[in-house]
């Protein structure tokens, strides 16, 4: 079955330590997004990469960072310099159609 | 900047029809999406529209006026299942960004 995996689904980190979200999907697209989604909030864009090798900041890029190395692959680090960090974060693909294919997402926890 | 805007919460009882609207006013328009989302699960697609009109599929229906910047998805003979927030999304056009730009979502409550 074709789709996005995020992992993991739940993690708890210290303050001033960085972490890595993983997001894997099967589908063949090439453009792949990270959302923010906090209480009573929309979902906020990140980051954003439409080929390999290249992506752009988003509306909250700061305290975060991405790499694609491989089209399945679009991992998002949190940094120390992100100041509030506990949310729900979602990864996406999307088709040519512009729809969005989220993953189940992962809800960091900063203790 | 982009605005969207959509009721915070909304109640309805099974059985029944509700209507959760959105108006947006942002630089451009390509598309209004809405997505379902339960609590805690990701997004899923329910429905999009381009042109004006009414589109329906099943129990859902969205509709869009683009000069009034208006959009509205219809929901009909409610289930309990369909308690669950829908975000309606606007996409921007632009240097093949393809962004969504999304609204804060309505929490529907459906009741016995």
């Amino acid at each position: 079955d074709g789709g996005i995996t995020q992992s993991p689904k739940y993690l708890f980190r210290k303050e001033g330590q960085n972490v890595t979200l993983s997001c894997e999907q099967n589908l063949n697209h090439d453009a792949m997004y990270w959302y923010r989604q906090d209480p009573g909030q929309g979902l906020r864009l990140i980051y954003y990469s439409q080929i390999v090798n290249d992506f752009q900041k988003g509306d909250i890029a700061e305290g975060y960072s991405v790499s694609r190395e491989k089209k399945e692959s679009f991992p998002l680090t949190v940094t120390s310099a992100q100041k509030n960090p506990t949310a729900f974060y979602l990864c996406a693909s999307r088709e040519n159609t512009g729809e969005l294919f989220f993953g189940e997402g992962s809800r960091l926890t900063v203790l | 900047g982009q605005n969207i805007d959509q009721p915070t919460e909304m109640t309805a009882t099974e059985g029944a029809i509700v209507q959760i609207n959105c108006t947006y006013q942002t630089s451009g328009f390509n598309g209004l999406f809405w997505y379902q989302q339960h609590a805690g699960e990701a997004p899923t697609f329910l429905s999009y529209n381009v042109l004006d009109g009414l589109e329906e599929k099943g129990r859902f229906s969205s509709f869009l006026s683009r000069s009034k910047g208006y959009s509205y998805l219809l929901l009909k003979e409610l289930q309990m299942k369909d308690s669950a927030s829908y975000l309606c999304a606007v996409r921007l056009p632009g240097a093949g960004s393809y962004q969504l730009t999304f609204g804060k979502g309505t929490k529907l409550s459906v009741i016995p």
